[in-house]
C-alpha cells in the first residue's frame, strides 16, 4: 500500500516561511491536496492538485510537488497558521493521507 | 454552498454496529462528478479513510482494506444522504468520525461535516 511520510512538527518565526515536506514514492506523478486542521476542527482544504487555492485560502498558502516530494509553503507565517497540516493522494482507489505535520509560530 | 450534516450516537458497546449518517445540502448524493467518503480520526491512527459511495450511470463502493470486512457505505437518494455501518466494535474504533464530499476529477476533499466522537466502551 502507497504510504505519505511527514515530519512531525516544523516551527516558524512569525512573518517568516515555513515548508512542510509530504514523502511519497513518485509522489511527483500524482495530485497531491493538503489539508489545514485546527483543534476541535474538522480538516479545511488548503491546496487542491498540487499547488491550487480553493477560494478563501490566502495567497500566503501555496504548494509544489516533483519527484517524490511535495511541498506545502506558507509565508508570511501568522499566529493563526498554527494547526496541523495533512497532504493526501489517492492511490488507484484507495485514498491516503500523510500523518500530518503540526506547525508551530514563534 | 455545500453542507454535511452528521448524525448518530457518540457511544457504542463492542460488539455492536455503529451506525452514522451524513445529510447533503447543495449538492445530490446521485452527483456524477462527486464522491462521498466516511473519514476517522485517533491519536494512534490519525486521518484514516474508511471507504467511499458514488455515482457514474451506476453505484459504487470502495472500502480500505483495514476495515473491508466490516464496513458498509450506503446511499439514501430519497434523502439526500448516506450513511456508514461499521460492525464488530472494539475500542480501537473510538475516533473521531468525519463525512466528505471529494471532488471527482482531481479527489480533493473539499466539504466535511462536522464530526462525530465515537466512544466504543461498555
Amino acid at each position: 500500500s502507497y504510504e505519505l511520510t511527514q515530519p512531525l512538527s516544523v516551527s516558524v518565526a512569525l512573518g517568516q516561511t515555513a515548508r512542510i515536506p509530504c514523502g511519497g514514492n513518485n509522489i511527483g506523478i500524482k495530485n497531491v491536496h493538503w489539508y489545514q486542521q485546527k483543534p476541535g476542527q474538522a480538516p479545511v482544504l488548503v491546496i487542491y492538485r498540487d499547488n491550487n487555492r480553493p477560494s478563501g485560502i490566502p495567497e500566503r498558502f501555496s504548494g509544489s510537488n516533483s519527484g517524490n516530494t511535495a511541498t506545502l509553503t506558507i509565508s508570511r507565517a501568522q499566529a493563526g497558521d498554527e494547526a496541523d497540516y495533512y497532504c493526501q493522494v489517492w492511490d488507484n482507489r484507495f485514498c491516503v493521507f500523510g500523518p500530518g505535520t503540526k506547525v508551530t509560530v514563534l | 454552498q455545500v453542507q454535511l450534516q452528521q448524525s448518530g450516537p457518540g457511544l457504542v458497546k463492542p460488539s455492536q454496529t455503529l451506525s452514522l449518517t451524513c445529510a447533503i445540502s447543495g449538492d445530490n448524493v446521485s452527483s456524477n462528478s462527486a464522491t462521498w467518503s466516511w473519514i476517522r480520526q485517533s491519536p494512534s491512527r490519525g486521518l484514516e479513510w474508511l471507504g467511499r459511495t458514488y455515482y457514474r450511470s451506476k453505484w459504487y463502493n470502495d472500502y480500505a482494506v483495514s476495515v473491508k470486512s466490516r464496513i458498509s457505505i450506503n446511499p439514501d437518494t430519497s434523502k439526500n444522504q448516506f450513511s456508514l455501518q461499521l460492525n464488530s466494535l472494539t475500542p480501537e474504533d473510538t475516533a473521531v468520525y468525519y463525512c466528505a464530499r471529494g471532488e471527482g476529477a482531481t479527489g480533493k476533499l473539499d466539504y466535511w461535516g462536522q464530526g462525530t466522537l465515537v466512544t466504543v466502551s461498555s
